[in-house]
């Protein structure tokens, strides 16, 4: 069974500091992942999706990809009090799969 | 910007009730998912239909469920005999293709009496 896991946290940083979010997922033949971002009541919006390994970059936000370690992660930078919000994991399998299993997310506190 | 539509937002229902939650894709889009997330819990998958036909299903998506596409617009859910824990977000998603970025809607909020 394939299984995405993040620590549900909360992770609280002040405003203006790194806010790292880790990732680790089971499958070995996942070849997309997705970091979703769901405030409170609303549906997951997508933030980033990284299918190498190394970094991608997108504005405030770095996806880390590392499939040798089975492990993603999301940087956000000058984390901002509208970036308090649950941040959902997601991987799927090119092979057999493309439907994302997602984790159960982390939820990241900014504080003025 | 093209976005995934869902009605209602919030539906009452009393235990053993048929409800049909709605979803209306982006237009261009031709794969279409349903997802529910109990209150608390992680988004968990549904069903997945391309080309007028359920493509993939989890475990979740017993026979009390099924799946339709009325129309070129509306993809819909429906629950036969709805229990308690089937109260949770429906989340209705699209993408272009089965390999590609779902967009989410905003969801429907099932409330099982």
């Amino acid at each position: 069974q394939k299984e995405v896991e993040q620590n549900s946290g909360p992770l609280s940083v002040p405003e203006g500091a790194i806010a790292s979010l880790n990732c680790t997922y089971s499958d070995r033949g996942s070849q997309s992942f997705f970091w979703y971002r769901q405030y409170s009541g609303k549906s997951p919006e997508l933030i980033m999706s990284i299918y190498s390994n190394g970094d991608k970059e997108d504005g405030r936000f770095t996806a880390q990809l590392n499939k040798a370690s089975q492990y993603v992660s999301l940087l956000i930078r000058d984390s901002q009090p509208s970036d308090s919000a649950t941040y959902l994991c997601a991987v799927s399998a090119i092979r057999g799969s493309y439907i994302p299993t997602f984790g159960r997310g982390t939820s990241l506190i900014v504080h003025p | 910007e093209p976005e995934v539509t869902q009605t209602p937002s919030h539906q009452v229902t009393q235990m053993g009730q048929e409800v049909i939650l709605r979803c209306v894709p982006i237009s261009n889009h031709l794969y279409f998912y349903w997802y529910r997330q109990i209150l608390g819990q992680k988004v968990e998958f549904l069903v997945s239909f391309y080309n007028n036909e359920i493509s993939e299903k989890s475990e979740i998506f017993d026979d009390q469920f099924s799946v339709e596409r009325p129309d070129g617009s509306n993809f819909t859910l429906k629950i036969r005999s709805t229990k308690l824990e089937d109260s949770a977000m429906y989340f209705c998603a699209s993408s272009d293709a089965g390999e590609n970025i779902q967009y989410f809607g905003a969801g429907t909020r099932l409330s099982v009496l």
